[in-house]
Formats: structure tokens, sequence, C-alpha cells
């Protein structure tokens, strides 16, 4: 099975910061990775797909990278409805999520 | 505009048995492999199953192998997961989704005495 590393576990930023979440595969899976936003009592909502792909709608401040074992998602400048839960979650093998990362505001 | 929406859940004993299903619309089910993700009261998101577009392929997480079937009617949009000997450590909310990214907003099983 593939395990996912995400990291931090949480963060605590401001309005206007850029931030940078990780994780990291267990083995190669290629760019078969994803980013998920959920906030409180919501279903979760895709942002990037593909690794580096923007979903239809998300906003452009919302960026992915990586491939092979390591992937970062990027939020340029962050704003007030981006507080929320991240997670990444990879279908290269079976699906696996991260643990999330759970970004507060200052 | 797509939908999806799960049905089924509820409070069961230790034991019991639930029948989840999820309808879906606004995009190509038939097209899609499907999912099932839970998340256990605030608890991060766990991978419960797959199933292949034409059902011929289907994957567990470990904990549910053997108790759990995941299945799908192509002709109805419509996935299921058949859970039996529940645990309390079942307790969760069940998401479905697809491939594509699209999840309903879940349905709550609590396996309680």
């Amino acid at each position: 099975d593939i395990q996912m590393t995400q990291s931090p576990s949480s963060l605590t930023a401001s309005i206007g910061d850029r931030v940078n979440i990780t994780c990291r595969a267990s083995q190669g899976i290629r760019k078969e990775l994803g980013w998920y936003q959920q906030k409180p009592g919501q279903a979760p909502k895709r942002l990037i797909y593909a690794a580096s792909s923007l979903q239809s709608g998300v906003p452009s401040r919302f960026s992915g990278s990586g491939s092979g074992t390591e992937f970062t998602l990027t939020i340029s400048s962050l704003q007030p409805e981006d507080f929320a839960t991240y997670y990444c979650l990879q279908h290269n093998n079976y699906f696996s999520f991260g643990q999330g990362t759970k970004l507060e505001i200052k | 505009e797509v939908q999806v929406v799960e049905s089924g859940g509820g409070l069961v004993q230790p034991g019991g048995s639930l029948r989840l299903s999820c309808v879906t619309s606004g995009f190509s089910f038939s097209s899609d492999w499907m999912s099932w993700v839970r998340q256990a009261p605030g608890k991060g998101l766990e991978w419960v199953a797959n199933i292949r577009e034409d059902g011929s392929a289907k994957y567990y997480v470990d904990s549910v192998k053997g108790r759990f079937t995941i299945s799908r009617d192509n002709a109805k949009n419509s996935l299921y997961l058949q859970m039996g000997s529940l645990r309390a450590d079942d307790t969760a909310v069940y998401y479905c989704t697809s491939v594509d990214g699209y999840w309903g907003q879940g349905t709550l099983v609590t396996v309680s005495s």
C-alpha cells in the first residue's frame, strides 16, 4: 500500500501570506495526485488534479506541483475563505489520503 | 449541473447491516471509476472502496474486506455500499465520489448499541 505523508499537520498564517503544503508518497505515483479543501460540515472539494491541473472554477492563487514522490500545494496569497483543512489523495495504487493540514488564521 | 446524493445512513447496532446508495446526475457516471470515502467524527478522510466503470474490478481498504461490498448500476447512475458486521469504528460520514472529483454531501452511519 502507498502511504502519503502530509506536512505540516497544522499551519497558522495571515491574510496575504504564501503557504506551501507538502505530500510525500512512499513510492512513485507519477502525477496521480489531487488536492482537496474541506471546510467544517462540508464535503471535500477538489482544487487540483493530476498534481498540477487547476480544477475548473478554483481561483488561480491555488497551484500544485511535483511528480513521483514529492508534491506541493501552494496558495499564493491567502484569502479569508481559504482557512480550511487540506488533503492530498493519491490514486496510482488504490487510493490513500494524506493526514490533512489544518490552516488557521493568525 | 452535477448532483451526487447519498442516502441510507442511520443508527445501527454492532454486528448489524446497512446499505448505502448514491444517485448521480450531470456527468458520465458509466465512464467513471467510483469510490466510497469515509470520515470518522473529528478525523481525516479514509478511502473505503473503489469500483471500475463496468463493475468488473473492486478494491477495498483492509479494514472492511469481507464485510463491505461495493456495487453499481450504470443504468440508474447509482453506486451502492452494502455494509455488514458493522463495528463501532465504522461510525463515520460516508461520501460517494467519482474519479473526476465529484462528491456528495455524505450520509452519517452510527454504529452503537
